[in-house]
């Protein structure tokens, strides 16, 4: 099983700020994706990356995969309440389609 | 995507007892797959359900406790057998689809709470 880490595991922002949360593993993934989830809900797609160095940007998200496929960012610009939630970041395993996940994110903005 | 549906949404359920729950998707995929998420934590894969052959287990993991039917390519159900408080968690089916097969897309999860 290929390891992903993910960090910060908590962050608690003004609105306004903006922000980074970090995914990181020594194995390379075939692609990555971020979800995010809110309480008494199933994980959203954000986004998938496929292609080292890729960036996609979705409004004020701004997601980057490594250049190895070893690691991705998310950055949000200008934090808003409504971005508060349980981020997760989630690689391919080289070996199929068996997903393996970050330990989460909770990101909280406050008014 | 996909549309995914589970039943039921929420349960509180004795020791020693059983529950199934139901995982139906809007258009027919080849993978699906179930997960265990503690409230706030991130998601470990219980299995992979395969149509028409035995569930793939993840270690830690095993038939006679979780139990999984895949009858056809839409519908999936997980059975969380002689539970105790330990297995109070939210689960999670979810399905991949694409070209490539590497989007997953998930339900809305099944809260259960065990005493």
């Amino acid at each position: 099983t290929q390891l992903l880490e993910q960090s910060p595991q908590f962050l608690s922002i003004q609105e306004g700020e903006n922000l980074t949360v970090y995914c990181n593993s020594s194995s390379v993934f075939s692609s990555l994706q971020w979800y995010r989830q809110e309480p008494g809900e199933g994980p959203v797609l954000l986004v998938t990356v496929v292609t080292g160095g890729e960036v996609k940007k979705l409004k004020r998200l701004t997601f980057q995969f490594g250049d190895a496929r070893k690691d991705s960012s998310l950055h949000i610009t200008a934090a808003q309440p409504g971005d508060t939630g349980l981020y997760l970041c989630a690689g391919e395993e080289t070996s199929g389609s068996r997903l393996t996940f970050g330990e989460g994110t909770q990101l909280t903005v406050n008014p | 995507s996909a549309v995914i549906s589970q039943k039921p949404s929420r349960d509180i359920c004795q020791r020693g007892t059983s529950l199934t729950i139901q995982c139906q998707v809007d258009s027919q995929v080849t993978m699906m797959f179930w997960y265990r998420q503690q409230p706030g934590q991130s998601l470990t894969l219980i299995a992979t359900a395969n149509q028409g052959s035995e569930a793939t287990y993840e270690s830690g993991f095993v038939i006679d406790k979780f139990p999984i039917s895949r009858p056809n390519l839409t519908f999936s159900t997980l059975t969380v057998s002689n539970m105790s408080p330990e297995d109070s968690s939210i689960y999670l089916c979810s399905v991949a689809v694409g070209a490539r097969g590497d989007t997953q897309y998930f339900g809305p999860g099944t809260r259960l709470t065990v005493l």
